[in-house]
């Protein structure tokens, strides 16, 4: 059973269109994110959810817009796709605890997203 | 805010080589730390984590200790093998709240037969 996952895995575009990518979680988790890895490896935070609610919402263009179903799924969409949005884009969850480990992260596959 | 600092890669070893990744943070109170690893072509899966001050985190040969004193959580394997080549990430998260997860910038590992 896959825990974190996303679709597609792969995506190919044009500069200017609008496409979506698709998050499901099946881990019973409270809260889900979306982040961006460039080519450098370097990993960032875009998005939080938590119950369907926005919590985290790091600097990241409007193009860029979640949106939250219900707590198993997250979604990301981005309109008018520019160059520079090539990257893989991560989905992740975890669970609320009052204890320790803190937000220990569960990723997905990841979506290599190719802007032409 | 918090922070996490790792080395620099990529690191290329032999194999049956001694590993370390260094890994220091800054935050607050008592974060909890992680290492996630990155095979080629996948996301991120945990590989060790460690909770509290003196805490050693171990998974698959590897290991960290949380030391508060030195605000680091080094990841250190005995003897590599091929399939260890990967990239890590050190990870910590503070408590309370909504909190993020802050990551240092990956450090590739390589290692060669």
């Amino acid at each position: 059973d896959t825990a974190v996952s996303q679709t597609p895995k792969y995506l190919v575009t044009q500069m200017g269109n609008d496409k979506s990518i698709k998050c499901e979680q099946n881990l019973g988790h409270d809260t889900m994110y979306w982040y961006k890895q460039d080519s450098k490896k370097f990993l960032k935070i875009m998005f939080s959810y938590n119950n369907k609610e926005l919590i985290i919402n790091e600097t990241v263009p409007n193009r860029f817009s979640p949106k939250s179903p219900d707590k198993a799924h997250l979604n990301l969409h981005i309109n008018s796709l520019e160059l520079g949005d090539s990257a893989v884009y991560f989905c992740a969850s975890s669970q609320d605890r009052s204890a320790p480990p803190y937000n220990e992260q569960f990723f997905g596959p990841g979506t290599r997203l190719t802007v032409l | 805010g918090n922070s996490v600092t790792q080395m620099e890669g990529p690191v290329t070893l032999s194999e049956e080589a001694f590993l370390t990744i260094n890994c220091t943070y800054t935050a607050t109170g008592y974060p909890s730390l992680f290492w996630y690893v990155q095979y080629p072509g996948e996301g991120l899966q945990l590989l060790l984590k460690a909770t509290k001050a003196d805490d050693k985190g171990s998974n698959k040969g590897f290991e960290a200790t949380y030391r508060k004193e030195t605000t680091s959580f080094h990841l250190e394997k005995g003897s590599v093998q091929v399939s260890d080549s990967a990239v890590y990430f050190c990870a910590l998260s503070g408590s309370g709240g909504y909190q993020k997860v802050t990551f240092g910038t990956g450090t590739k590992l390589q290692v060669i037969p």
